[in-house]
């Protein structure tokens, strides 16, 4: 079952910082988080894993409440390259790894 | 190398056509996946190789047919298609199954069936 996202588009300013939220109604074994430019791959950002263990870019953090489900992206100070597509993405133990309908960032100057 | 590589690129195929999308990797990864991606929508999973052997297929059409020679490489068979198939084909390999690693994806083929 597909996670839920939101916002669904967010725009900052420079410097500003966001949150990116990711609920799922299954039990979760990880939650990835990506971002995808247009026209490109997505890249991964961090993988949070039940039992707290994380991994992921020193410049990125996020949150795992695996009782509720939810998972939150932290993007603090914010650059124009964090300008993107970000999509959370859900596994329950199963080796599927689903993804959210996706939370548009515009970074301006 | 932390790079997955897909050929090709782009792809124009008729309804008729059988063509093949080719992915590859040697970071040693064990999971191998397709997704399947439409402009502004989320990574769409249809198939998951662990350990060279077919684990998950999400109900995809027969008309897509996955491949895993060996472990470093990754096909899929395209035969008679429709246009609504136009997409962009993602292949993607992590070191762990079950959502343990991250996964590592190609750039994708952008695929047109006219």
């Amino acid at each position: 079952q597909q996670p839920v996202q939101s916002p669904q588009a967010v725009i900052l300013r420079e410097g500003e910082d966001a949150v990116i939220n990711c609920s799922s109604s299954k039990a979760l074994y990880s939650v990835h988080w990506y971002r995808q430019k247009h026209g490109e791959a997505p890249v991964f950002l961090m993988i949070l894993l039940k039992g707290g263990e994380q991994k992921g870019h020193e410049k990125i953090s996020a949150s795992f409440n695996e009782k509720k489900q939810q998972s939150s992206l932290y993007l603090t100070a914010s650059q124009l390259s964090y300008s993107g597509t970000y999509f959370c993405g859900t596994e329950s133990n199963t080796g599927k790894l689903i993804f959210g309908q996706g939370t548009t960032l515009q970074v301006k100057p | 190398d932390t790079e997955v590589t897909q050929t090709p690129k782009h792809l124009v195929m008729g309804m008729t056509n059988k063509k093949s999308l080719k992915c590859e990797q040697h970071m040693g990864h064990r999971a191998m996946y397709w997704y399947k991606q439409k402009a502004k929508k989320p990574p769409e999973l249809m198939f998951v190789y662990s350990y060279e052997k077919l684990s998950i297929n999400e109900s995809v059409p027969s008309r897509f047919s996955p491949e895993c020679p060996n472990s470093s490489l990754l096909n899929l068979h395209l035969h008679a298609l429709q246009p609504e198939d136009s997409a962009l084909y993602l292949c993607a390999s992590s070191q762990g199954f079950r959502g343990a690693a991250e996964a590592f994806f190609g750039q994708g083929t952008r695929l047109t069936v006219v």
